[in-house]
């Protein structure tokens, strides 16, 4: 069965790096998101992602995130700056012609 | 109002029980209705969509109601293996955007 697949999984950085989490979504799907989950929090979505270009985003996903699809197959989040509340398990996601979303193993991302 | 609200629960019920979960959500154009299972430190794993008719899916069965603005996820024969936080998740807006997730329900099935 085809799945979401995320790496690293898990990263740790310090404050103020940069940090680039990968994803590969399924092969066929064509929209792509980005959610973030804090520890014991609720699952936050953060920037949806369609024909190369963002057709969402939160108030969240300010200008220290951005969204890159490099080729035909990686999906990035890059965090410029990491802060100490960057602190969470990133998921992407993917769907096709249907509007269920699958979602990767996620990266937890620690900064320190 | 937040946007999608639940229970947090922890429902804690015998194996063998029914246990019910309702989701409200605030935005009355919301679109379409998921429910997702989260284990501990794991992602979400969509279990069913929600259709307006309600659907069933073996032990599980989800319903619709525009009128109140919720959904709700019927769990029947409850198993020790449906230990888990339940998300509900709604779209608001037509196609691809923004999905919101509710903060979970967590349910312990217990021998």
């Amino acid at each position: 069965e085809p799945e979401v697949t995320q790496t690293p999984s898990h990263q740790v950085t310090q404050m103020g790096q940069e940090v680039i989490l990968r994803c590969v979504p399924i092969s066929n799907h064509l929209y792509f998101y980005w959610y973030r989950q804090i520890l014991g929090q609720k699952v936050e979505f953060l920037v949806s992602f369609y024909n190369n270009e963002i057709s969402e985003k939160s108030e969240i996903f300010d200008d220290q995130f951005s969204v890159e699809r490099p080729d035909g197959s990686n999906f990035t989040l890059k965090i410029r700056s990491t802060k100490l509340e960057d602190s969470a398990m990133y998921f992407c996601a993917s769907t096709g012609r249907t509007y269920e979303q699958y979602f990767g193993p996620g990266t937890r991302l620690t900064v320190t | 109002r937040k946007e999608v609200e639940q229970d947090p629960g922890p429902f804690n019920v015998p194996e063998g029980a029914t246990v019910a979960f309702n989701c409200t959500y605030s935005n009355s154009a919301s679109q379409s209705f998921f429910w997702y299972r989260q284990d501990c430190r794991k992602e979400p794993k969509l279990l069913m969509s929600v259709y307006s008719s309600g659907n069933e899916d073996g032990r599980f069965t989800a319903q619709l109601n525009r009128a109140s603005q919720y959904i709700s996820l019927l769990i029947r024969d409850s198993k020790l293996s449906d230990s888990a936080t339940y998300l509900c998740a709604v779209i608001s807006s037509g196609g691809y955007q923004k999905v919101t997730f509710g903060t979970g329900t967590k349910l312990q099935v217990i021998p």
